[in-house]
């Protein structure tokens, strides 16, 4: 069955700082991958997704992530981050053909900046 | 475009009651799909409506339904509540194909005590 590990459940960094969040992905298939960001109180925000393509894609918010397919991995990077970038952050997969097509999430990483 | 959205933003039950969420999808869109959220599960996939239709479903007790109507407006119901119904449920739509970006609502958080 397809599965989403974040293998970082809690991650803090100073404001300004470089940020990696992992994401490793089990899927048969190309995957459509994806990273939502949840802050408190929230619903989910689309930061950027993979369909196809070229593997370094660009989101909002400046965040891009990587899709490596021998390492089955989809991190989300950002260069320097800013104090409201805190809240968690859930990769997900889309599996399934057709009629059975849903989204399958990673338990998510909170992340914690530092001023 | 007007969001996803969903009513009741919060509520609060007791156990052995029933519930009914609502949840309206983007304009254009007629999928429909619902998410329970909870600390220790995480994000679980319930149903997916399309065209009146469920068309998949999550593992879920029967106690868990919803519907879809005419205009991709979506309902869900929980019956007999229990106290670990108590989560944060998400509705989230797309256009139609798999694949396509699902686009959350803010969830309806459910307290049952």
């Amino acid at each position: 069955a397809q599965s989403v590990t974040q293998p970082d459940i809690h991650i803090t960094v100073s404001e300004g700082a470089s940020l990696e969040l992992r994401c490793n992905y089990s899927y048969g298939a190309t995957p459509y991958l994806f990273w939502y960001v949840q802050s408190p109180g929230q619903g989910l925000q689309l930061l950027l997704k993979y369909f196809s393509g070229d593997t370094l894609v660009q989101g909002i918010k400046g965040f891009e992530a990587e899709f490596k397919r021998s390492q089955s991995s989809f991190n989300l990077r950002k260069p320097s981050v800013h104090w409201s970038d805190a809240a968690e952050y859930f990769c997900a997969v889309g599996d399934g053909g057709g009629s059975n097509y849903k989204l399958t999430f990673g338990k998510g990483t909170l992340l914690t900046v530092n001023p | 475009k007007a969001g996803v959205t969903q009513t009741p933003r919060y509520l609060i039950k007791t156990r052995g009651q029933q519930v009914t969420l609502s949840c309206s999808p983007i304009s254009g869109h007629r999928s429909v799909s619902w998410y329970q959220q909870t600390p220790g599960q995480g994000l679980q996939f319930l149903f997916e409506y399309f065209s009146e239709t469920q068309r998949n479903k999550g593992n879920f007790p029967g106690r868990f339904s919803g519907r879809q109507f005419s205009n991709s407006r979506s309902e869900m119901n929980v019956s007999t509540l229990e106290l670990g119904d108590s989560a944060l449920y998400l509705c989230a739509s797309s256009s139609s194909q798999p694949g396509e970006t699902q686009y959350f609502g803010p969830g309806t958080r459910l307290l049952v005590l």
